[in-house]
């Protein structure tokens, strides 16, 4: 777990602008997620990558756009399109050849 | 796609009592489920985890039980104390690390 780290912990975004959130791995993991978790709810997901340079959309990816440019990097972007972002996000990360994943220590996005 | 249904959203238990939470899959394809203890405002970690080919799995005041036919799993927590009071997801998978999640429940022990 402690390999992943997600920055920034806390974020404001005013109406209109792109946000991203960055995180990065150090544990070689081929796969990385996006989750995103509203108060109260549970965690749905947004993008998900299992190879550099290759991602998928997830159940909500609309207004939302990340790349995997790096094995131990997924950004993700927060665009203007996305009417509704404020939410804790979650980045994970697993092994290709397995199904656990493990969790970094979110991100808090607030709308201003 | 698959579907989780986690029930309850609420549990209360007292100290020392034994707390369950159930789960309801859809896809009878899912191989793998996997159960979070989220505390306020952290991550979720993993707990305990099974796998299709195993029906229960324990590990020390935590087990899981898996019923593929019926297509629901469970966690069950023995001696429960104030330091289990969490969010618990359930989730499945049968594509590697896909996982869909319930929309969890909050464990309260009561001292």
């Amino acid at each position: 777990d402690g390999g992943i780290t997600q920055s920034p912990k806390y974020l404001f975004r005013k109406e209109g602008q792109n946000v991203t959130l960055s995180c990065e791995q150090n544990l070689n993991h081929d796969a990385m997620y996006w989750y995103r978790q509203d108060p109260g709810q549970g965690l749905r997901l947004i993008y998900y990558s299992q190879i550099v340079n290759d991602f998928q959309k997830g159940d909500i990816a609309e207004g939302y756009s990340v790349s995997r440019e790096k094995k131990e990097s997924f950004p993700l972007t927060v665009t203007s399109a996305q009417k509704n972002p404020t939410a804790f996000y979650l980045c994970a990360s697993g092994q290709h050849s397995g199904n656990t994943i493990y969790f970094g220590e979110g991100s808090w996005l607030t709308v201003v | 796609g698959e579907n989780v249904e986690q029930h309850p959203s609420t549990l209360s238990v007292q100290e020392g009592d034994s707390a369950v939470i159930k789960c309801t899959y859809s896809d009878s394809a899912s191989n793998y489920f996997p159960w979070y203890k989220q505390e306020l405002g952290k991550r979720p970690q993993l707990i305990i985890d099974i796998r299709s080919n195993v029906g229960e799995k324990k590990d020390q005041r935590i087990a899981v039980t898996l019923n593929k036919t019926a297509k629901h799993f469970s966690l069950h927590i023995t001696e429960t104390q104030p330091e289990d009071s969490a969010v618990y997801f359930c989730a499945a998978s049968k594509n590697a690390n896909k996982l869909v999640f319930g929309a969890g429940t909050i464990l309260r022990v009561k001292s």
